[in-house]
């Protein structure tokens, strides 16, 4: 159980275009879900906590009009990354916090910018 | 939430235990003790979590000191699949925001034959 997946695993793009992200929570359901990226040989970096039905609440230094994200359901929130450039291209991974207030992650999702 | 410091890096021969150290000495009273792992490439993986009491399930073992200043995640015999880096964190549960896990840098293990 608590499996949490990413779609899609990795993605190219060419710059200035919009990236939708999506995870989901597969075997539970979850009212908080997160997003974080890794850059390369660092630790993941929080970017923003997503409750469901209402708006995400965004980390110091994330810009939310460029990290779209939408949680409409209890199974399923989205990071759009808009105007994407070379500087985004990065390990974005979400997580989705049971009931039991334990977070499974996804397998992530690799961006590349070209 | 209460910061935490681990060994950047540790080795361990396969087939033996794995011991990783954390503290966590300005951890309050209500905070609990995650442990993460994250393989190459891969999202981080939950291994167990606890607040006083020693835990064990079928990955691993945590051991908290009396004083929750430190523990010590135990992987009973490692195998070489075990080569990750491992996050000790500590958070307050529950809230709409928290729960939020900040990871520091980890403690890369490395399994050797």
């Amino acid at each position: 159980g608590a499996v949490v997946s990413q779609h899609p695993s990795r993605v190219i793009c060419k710059s200035g275009t919009s990236v939708k992200i999506e995870c989901r929570s597969l075997d539970f359901q979850a009212t908080t879900m997160f997003w974080y990226r890794q850059f390369p040989k660092q630790s993941l970096m929080l970017m923003a906590t997503s409750n469901e039905g209402s708006k995400a609440t965004y980390e110091q230094g994330v810009e939310k009009d460029k990290f779209l994200i939408n949680h409409a359901s209890l199974t399923l929130s989205t990071l759009t990354v808009t105007s994407a450039h070379p500087e985004d291209s990065s390990f974005y991974i979400c997580s989705a916090k049971s009931l039991q207030e334990t977070q499974y992650f996804g397998p992530g999702t690799r961006l590349l910018v070209l | 939430d209460a910061k935490t410091t681990q060994p950047p890096s540790m080795d361990c021969a396969e087939g033996r235990a794995a011991n990783l150290p954390c503290n966590h000495s300005t951890i309050s009273g209500n905070e609990y003790v995650y442990w993460y792992r994250q393989i190459h490439s891969q999202g981080p993986q939950y291994i167990i979590h606890g607040l006083k009491n020693n835990e064990t399930n079928e990955m691993a073992s945590l051991i908290i000191t009396e004083d929750r200043k430190s523990s010590t995640l135990i992987l009973p015999h490692a195998t070489l699949r075990d080569t990750a880096v491992y996050y000790c964190i500590v958070r307050v549960a529950g809230g709409n925001q928290g729960g939020k896990l900040i990871f520091g840098q980890g403690t890369e293990l490395s399994v050797k034959p």
